[in-house]
């Protein structure tokens, strides 16, 4: 089974910076099954990217995915206020299925 | 843009079935091509997902539930459904159904919280 790890757990940063978030597999990801998510408090899951560095449908292109094997990184390359979320990485295998990371929860400084 | 709403009892005894539905809109669950799941995410923690159905008989479920899940389809209500049996507190969470395809989630539902208690 493979293993998800997101880093860091909190980011803190201001409006306008740039945000780093990492996602390392314990194996590598096969066909680049690799998604990003954003959830803000009391809502579902936001799909943001997918494949990788496939950006969803209406999402701003300051969200930027990257990476290959088992090091994964999604970039927020100048946050907006409305970026404030908690963020989480998936992927998919054959057994067990989707799994996602921890998450790392972009906060205001 | 399809739109799925979950519904079902808030409170689940132990021991008993936890079964939800998902109502799915502007879309058809029969439709081919897309994978309809049931994820969850335990109160402050992070998502697990449960398992899917697709071309409406075909599920696939997270191994470590697979035992007690099962996920079905009703194409005359356009709804699909999870069963979760022999539930217990550690079942409490937030409930989703979502759609997407075999490797990702596109869209979620609202989600419901059940909560499993005597």
């Amino acid at each position: 089974e493979i293993v998800l790890t997101q880093s860091p757990g909190t980011l803190s940063l201001s409006p306008g910076e740039r945000a780093t978030l990492s996602c390392r597999a314990s194996q590598s990801v096969g066909n680049n099954y690799l998604a990003w998510y954003q959830q803000k408090p009391g809502q579902a899951p936001r799909l943001l990217m997918y494949g990788v560095s496939r950006r969803a449908t209406g999402i701003p292109d300051r969200f930027s995915g990257s990476g290959s094997g088992t090091d994964f990184t999604l970039t927020i390359s100048r946050l907006e206020p409305e970026d404030f979320a908690v963020y989480y990485c998936q992927q998919y295998d054959s057994s067990p299925g989707l799994t996602f990371g921890g998450g790392t929860k972009v906060e205001i400084k | 843009q399809v739109q799925l709403q979950e519904s079902g009892p808030g409170l689940v005894k132990p021991s008993q079935t936890l079964s939800l539905t998902c109502t799915v809109s502007d879309d058809s669950v029969s439709s081919g091509g897309y994978y309809w799941s049931w994820i969850r995410q335990h109160p402050g923690k992070g998502l697990e997902w449960i398992g899917y159905i697709y071309y409406s008989e075909y599920t696939y479920y997270n191994p470590s539930l697979k035992s007690r899940v099962s996920i079905s389809v009703d194409t005359s209500k356009n709804q699909f459904s999870l069963k979760l049996t022999s539930a217990t507190a550690a079942d409490t969470a937030v409930y989703y159904c979502a759609r997407g395809t075999d490797y990702m989630v596109a869209y979620w539902g609202r989600g419901i919280m059940v909560t499993v208690s005597s």
